[in-house]
């Protein structure tokens, strides 16, 4: 099956300093990833839909200059947390569609940024 | 907009029930609808993928229905074991080309 990797799987930081994760389809090229934020007991919202080869599109309230999302190639999107502050800390999911027919979502093991 | 709502938000029973959760949705445009189960701290694993044309996908213990003309799916748990405790979260996948995700059911079963 489709495998989706996520890099670091935790991270702490100090306020004021910007946080890199990645998200790479292992065995699988994926032309469109997606990032989404999870607070504690909460569902997951979905933040941003990384494209290959164009700019993300952002969801209505979050900011794109605050989460920069890169997606390099077709195995690996990034999301950069710059200026990270204590609220920004959460659990940051990412996944990746499978074959078109099934529109099955693959994700990601996430990742949980602690910002002190 | 399309929103997910998943009923109970809590449940909590003892070894051995038969259980049923509800996802319900407002858009019924969807290609899909997934349950997923996530433990504590960790990340989501697939339970059932139900495309649009199905009605129901059974896997093990699981048996998820779908009834896309009025908004609604169910999750059926049998034989509920400790094991089974976590969070439940029912998400579509419609032509805006986005999962949304319910608003979860944490599950616990206890001995």
């Amino acid at each position: 099956g489709a495998v989706v990797s996520q890099h670091p799987s935790w991270v702490i930081c100090k306020s004021g300093t910007s946080v890199k994760i990645e998200c790479r389809s292992l065995d699988f090229q994926a032309t469109t990833m997606f990032w989404y934020r999870q607070f504690p007991k909460q569902s997951l919202m979905l933040m941003a839909t990384s494209n290959e080869g164009s700019k993300a599109t952002y969801e209505q309230g979050v900011e794109k200059d605050k989460f920069l999302i890169n997606h390099a190639s077709l195995t690996l999107s990034t999301l950069t947390v710059t200026s990270a502050h204590p609220e920004d800390s959460s659990f940051y999911i990412c996944s990746a569609p499978g074959l078109a027919r099934s529109y099955e979502q693959y994700f990601g093991p996430g990742t949980r940024l602690t910002v002190t | 907009k399309q929103e997910v709502t998943q009923i109970p938000a809590a449940l909590s029973v003892p070894e051995g029930e038969n259980l049923v959760l509800n996802c319900s949705f407002t858009d019924s445009a969807i290609y899909n609808l997934q349950w997923f189960r996530q433990d504590p701290g960790k990340g989501l694993t697939s339970l059932l993928l139900i495309q649009s044309s199905q009605r129901e996908q059974t896997s093990g213990r699981l048996n998820a229905s779908l009834d896309k003309s009025s908004g609604r799916s169910t999750l059926y748990i049998a034989a509920s074991q400790p094991g089974d405790s976590a969070t439940y979260l029912c998400a579509v996948y419609g032509n805006t080309d986005k999962l949304i995700f319910g608003t979860g059911t944490r599950l616990q079963v206890f001995p």
